[in-house]
């Protein structure tokens, strides 16, 4: 079964440092999302993206966040200069279209000391 | 600003029995809810969904009723099985600042389901 996959599952950074967090969507999905989970805290949505282009974005996804298809099959999410603030489970999600389902990567979880 | 309510944080059932679990809504542009399961260090899994133009969507055990006029859904879980243990995440969309419609999934805080066998 067709899976959304994500790199590395942990990173640890240090604060300030530029980070990028990978994903693979599921091969026939259009659009691409991410979202994170703070400890303790809801899963909360930061962007969405579809035809190389941010569709919707939340007040969290700043001008230290960007996301990027750089080739076919890649969907990543850079943080520029990372905060404490930052640390979180962050889920790439993905879905056929626009209001299908979307199934979630396993998660990256960033660790900002 | 808690769009989406899961008052239950945890809730226990013994095997064979039915799971329910509840979520409220205030937003009443969502017309799109979707229930997740999520275990420890993994993804959220979807597990069913159900349109506003619906008031029930049945898969397998797993069952989510939709009351569009109290801004509550539920999903039933029959016969609950030690298996289903897990973290359920309740989810909304089709609110949009643009008008043009959002497709971002806002969550509940999830309800804790143990499944006692």
């Amino acid at each position: 079964e067709p899976e959304v996959t994500q790199t590395p599952s942990h990173q640890v950074t240090q604060m300030g440092q530029e980070v990028i967090l990978r994903c693979v969507p599921i091969s026939n999905h259009l659009y691409f999302y991410w979202y994170r989970q703070i400890l303790g805290q809801k899963v909360e949505f930061l962007v969405s993206f579809y035809n190389n282009e941010i569709s919707e974005k939340s007040e969290i996804f700043d001008d230290q966040f960007s996301v990027e298809r750089p080739d076919g099959s890649n969907f990543t999410l850079k943080i520029r200069s990372t905060k404490l603030e930052d640390s979180a489970m962050y889920f790439c999600a993905s879905s056929e279209f626009r209001d299908y389902e979307q199934y979630f990567g396993p998660g990256t979880r960033l660790t900002v000391t | 600003d808690q769009q989406v309510k899961q008052n239950s944080p945890s809730l226990s059932v013994q095997e064979g029995r039915i799971s329910i679990l509840n979520c409220d809504y205030t937003n009443s542009m969502f017309d799109y809810f979707l229930w997740y399961k999520k275990y420890p260090a993994e993804g959220p899994t979807f597990l069913i969904s159900i349109s506003s133009i619906k008031d029930k969507n049945e898969d397998g055990r797993f069952t989510v009723f939709l009351n569009k006029s109290a801004k509550h859904l539920s999903l039933h879980i029959v016969p609950s099985q030690p298996g289903d243990s897990a973290v359920y995440f309740c989810a909304a969309s089709g609110a949009g600042r643009s008008g043009a419609g959002s497709y971002q999934l806002t969550f509940g805080k999830g309800t804790k389901l143990s499944v006692i066998p």
